[in-house]
């Protein structure tokens, strides 16, 4: 089954506003990424997030994990045009060999 | 300090023909993966190695698709007997150690196998 769900599947916000997205998975984690997909192009990492760790912060991005509800929540305050992409959580799942699991992403459509 | 490598980064190939992916990891990186997504899906991991070792093999498909990372030269993703299924993107990652100690991946740029 799906490591991890993002939700919404699609944003649309005007510039300037604030931008959500959440994602769920499903079991144990070691550590929750996310990650930028601009159309056509490869991935770029965001930011991190370990087990132990409930917030972190990086520029206009704010992450958030909680791991009794096995969610975590992206945050980009005064959203740009230029942030307009996917958006992917991943998660490193205890006990495995390295590989991130997925979710199938949501896309951000931010318009002036 | 260039990135993960890829290439092609466009390949169209005929059914019935091999596809080869090469990547090419971040300078002094031994850990390798790739990942496949088909169009409007998230990615999903198919292979991990490290020079001369396949480590995790559990997303690649029975038949058909092979990947190497040998001592010397990039690490290639073979796909014999292409079939339209095969469309996708295809995604090589590269870490210094484990990405499950906590270590992050870095992508590279894609390589689009079109299967006609």
């Amino acid at each position: 089954s799906q490591q991890g769900e993002e939700d919404p599947q699609a944003l649309s916000i005007q510039e300037g506003e604030n931008a959500t997205m959440n994602c769920s998975y499903k079991t144990s984690i070691n550590n929750l990424q996310w990650y930028r997909q601009n159309s056509g192009r490869g991935l770029v990492h965001l930011i991190l997030i370990r087990s132990n760790e409930r917030e972190k912060h990086s520029g206009r991005l704010r992450v958030t994990l909680d791991t009794s509800k096995k969610s975590s929540s992206l945050l980009i305050t005064a959203s740009r045009a230029a942030d307009t992409a996917s958006y992917f959580c991943a998660t490193g799942l205890t006990g495995t060999a390295s590989k991130l699991t997925f979710g199938t992403g949501t896309r951000l459509q931010v318009t002036l | 300090n260039a990135g993960v490598m890829q290439n092609p980064r466009h390949l169209v190939r005929r059914r019935g023909q091999e596809a080869r992916l090469r990547c090419s990891p971040m300078k002094g990186h031994s850990h390798v993966y790739w990942y496949r997504q088909l169009p409007e899906e998230g990615l999903k991991f198919m292979v991990y190695l490290q020079k001369e070792n396949i480590i995790d093999e559990s997303g690649m498909p029975k038949e058909r698709f092979s990947a190497e990372f040998p001592k010397e030269g990039p690490s290639i993703l073979r796909i014999q007997q292409v079939v339209r299924g095969d469309s996708a993107a295809y995604f090589c990652a590269s870490s210094p150690s484990g990405s499950n100690a906590g270590n992050t991946i870095y992508f590279g740029e894609g390589s689009w196998l079109t299967v006609v």
